[in-house]
C-alpha cells in the first residue's frame, strides 16, 4: 500500500527564516511526487513536482529515494507563503495522475 | 479559461437519502478525479474517469459511484447516506496529454448529513 506522511501538522517560522516541510513516503513501485498548496480562500493547486526539478516561488524539493523523502525547502520564508501544504504521490507512468495519495498536510505560518 | 466548476457548493441531507454532485472540468481536460476531504482522514481518492471510463478507483464502499459524460462532465453519487459521509468533495481535472500530472481542483461541494 502507498502512504505519504507529513509529520508536522503545524509549522511556524519568522519571515526571512529557512523553512523545511517534511514528507516521507512508502511505495513499492516507481513514484512521482508532488507538492500541492492551498492558500487562504483559494483552491488547492500544484506547487511543484519532482520530475520538473524547478524552483517555484523560491521552493525546491528533492526526491531522496534512499530515505524515501521529498522535503520542501525554501531558504527565506515570506509571509505570503503561509498556507496549507500537501505532499502527494502517484504511480509513475502517466495513467494514474488522477489518483493521488495525499499526506495529512502541514499548515505553515510565517510571522512578520 | 474557466476553472473546474462544482455544483452544488453546499448541501444538507439526512441519513438514508442519496446525493448527486456535479463537476465540469476545464475545457479540453478529459480526466476527472474525485476526492473526499474530512478533518480526520484528510484527502482521500474516490475515483478517476477518463473518456467516460473509470480508470482508477479508491477504497470506498459501493454506495459511492460516479460517471463521466461524453463532454467530460462528471457526476458522483452517494446512496444511503451516513453521518460519516459529511465531507468536502473535491473534483479535479487534468490534461492527460500534457504529461505533467497537474490536477486542477474545484472549490468543492460541502455535504452535511444530519
Amino acid at each position: 500500500a502507498q502512504r505519504v506522511t507529513q509529520p508536522e501538522k503545524l509549522l511556524s517560522v519568522f519571515k526571512g527564516a529557512p523553512v523545511e516541510l517534511k514528507c516521507n513516503y512508502s511505495y513499492s513501485g516507481s513514484p512521482e511526487l508532488f507538492w500541492y498548496v492551498q492558500y487562504s480562500r483559494q483552491r488547492l493547486q500544484l506547487l511543484l513536482r519532482h520530475i520538473s526539478r524547478e524552483s517555484i516561488k523560491g521552493f525546491t524539493a528533492d526526491l531522496n529515494k534512499g530515505e524515501t523523502s521529498f522535503h520542501l525547502k525554501k531558504p527565506f520564508a515570506q509571509e505570503e507563503d503561509s498556507a496549507m501544504y500537501y505532499c502527494a504521490l502517484s504511480r509513475a507512468g502517466g495513467t494514474s495522475y488522477g489518483k493521488l495519495t495525499f499526506g495529512q498536510g502541514t499548515i505553515l505560518t510565517v510571522h512578520p | 479559461k474557466a476553472g473546474v466548476t462544482q455544483t452544488p457548493r453546499y448541501l444538507i441531507k439526512t441519513r438514508g437519502q442519496q446525493v448527486t454532485l456535479s463537476c465540469s472540468p476545464i475545457s479540453g481536460h478529459r480526466s476527472v478525479s474525485w476526492y473526499q476531504q474530512t478533518p480526520g482522514q484528510g484527502l482521500q481518492f474516490l475515483f478517476e474517469y477518463f473518456s467516460e471510463t473509470q480508470r482508477n478507483k479508491g477504497n470506498f464502499p459501493g454506495r459511492f459511484s460516479g460517471r463521466q459524460f461524453s463532454n467530460s462532465r462528471s457526476e458522483m453519487n452517494v446512496s444511503t447516506l451516513e453521518l460519516g459521509d459529511s465531507a468536502l468533495y473535491l473534483c479535479a481535472s487534468s490534461l492527460v496529454a500534457s504529461g505533467t500530472g497537474e490536477l486542477f481542483f474545484g472549490e468543492g461541494s460541502r455535504l452535511t448529513v444530519l
